[in-house]
């Protein structure tokens, strides 16, 4: 399979405990993107990377949240002190870069992140 | 104003049907616009890309009014399998990057 992959599919935590997920993108794309989806809404856009290189947060990022890239391959999404706030589809997508304003996001199946 | 607004639905349409949605956006300077299709519990896929001189692709049809900022998407004889959230997104270049927005999504209901 050569599409993008997450790992776990679903996690069940408690409050408080740290949590951390795993995405492997499409090999040939330099561009990782995580974003977050509640029940009704469109993902949100929490983080990019370009290569290895964090390149922007959005500001739903708290200090609770930290994303990594090592040598521009995986990803790996870090939530420390888990709220039932958190809960939600944790997604991650790969990029086809167009240009300038324009590029294709090509997603991973998510992880359901369940905080009880 | 939200960035990317749509109308939530369900649109509830019989097979067979004729069913249009719309998506409007805030922002003039957007650039790309795209339809993504989500199904229960799976992750959005891109369906097509959207222009201002339209784009058909089989049975559905995409096309974007900048003068009105907004984008749509026809879809013609709909089949059970067309039964699927559909989201806008926007891409805005801004502050050196890419910024893809999305729209909270239309939910499509085809029923028999």
């Amino acid at each position: 399979d050569t599409g993008v992959s997450q790992d776990p599919r679903h996690k069940i935590t408690k409050r408080g405990q740290n949590v951390t997920f795993r995405c492997d993108p499409i090999s040939e794309h330099n561009r990782l993107y995580w974003y977050r989806q509640t029940l009704g809404q469109g993902p949100e856009f929490l983080t990019y990377f370009q290569n290895e290189a964090q390149l922007e947060k959005s500001r739903l990022l708290s200090d609770r949240f930290s994303a990594e890239r090592p040598k521009g391959s995986f990803s790996t999404l870090e939530i420390q002190r888990t709220e039932q706030g958190d809960s939600a589809m944790y997604l991650c997508a790969s990029s086809l870069y167009l240009g300038q304003g324009n590029e294709k996001l090509f997603f991973g199946s998510g992880t359901q992140l369940s905080v009880l | 104003r939200k960035e990317v607004e749509q109308d939530p639905g369900p649109f509830n349409v019989p097979e067979g049907a004729t069913v249009a949605f719309n998506c409007t956006y805030s922002n003039s300077a957007s650039q790309s616009f795209f339809w993504y299709r989500q199904d229960c519990r799976k992750e959005p896929k891109l369906l097509m890309s959207v222009y201002s001189s339209g784009n058909e692709d089989g049975r559905f049809t995409a096309q974007l009014n900048r003068a009105s900022q907004y984008i749509s998407l026809l879809i013609r004889d709909s089949k059970l399998s067309d039964s699927a959230t559909y989201l806008c997104v926007v891409i805005l270049f801004s502050g050196g990057y890419n910024k893809l927005i999305f729209g909270a999504g239309t939910r499509l209901a085809v029923h028999p």
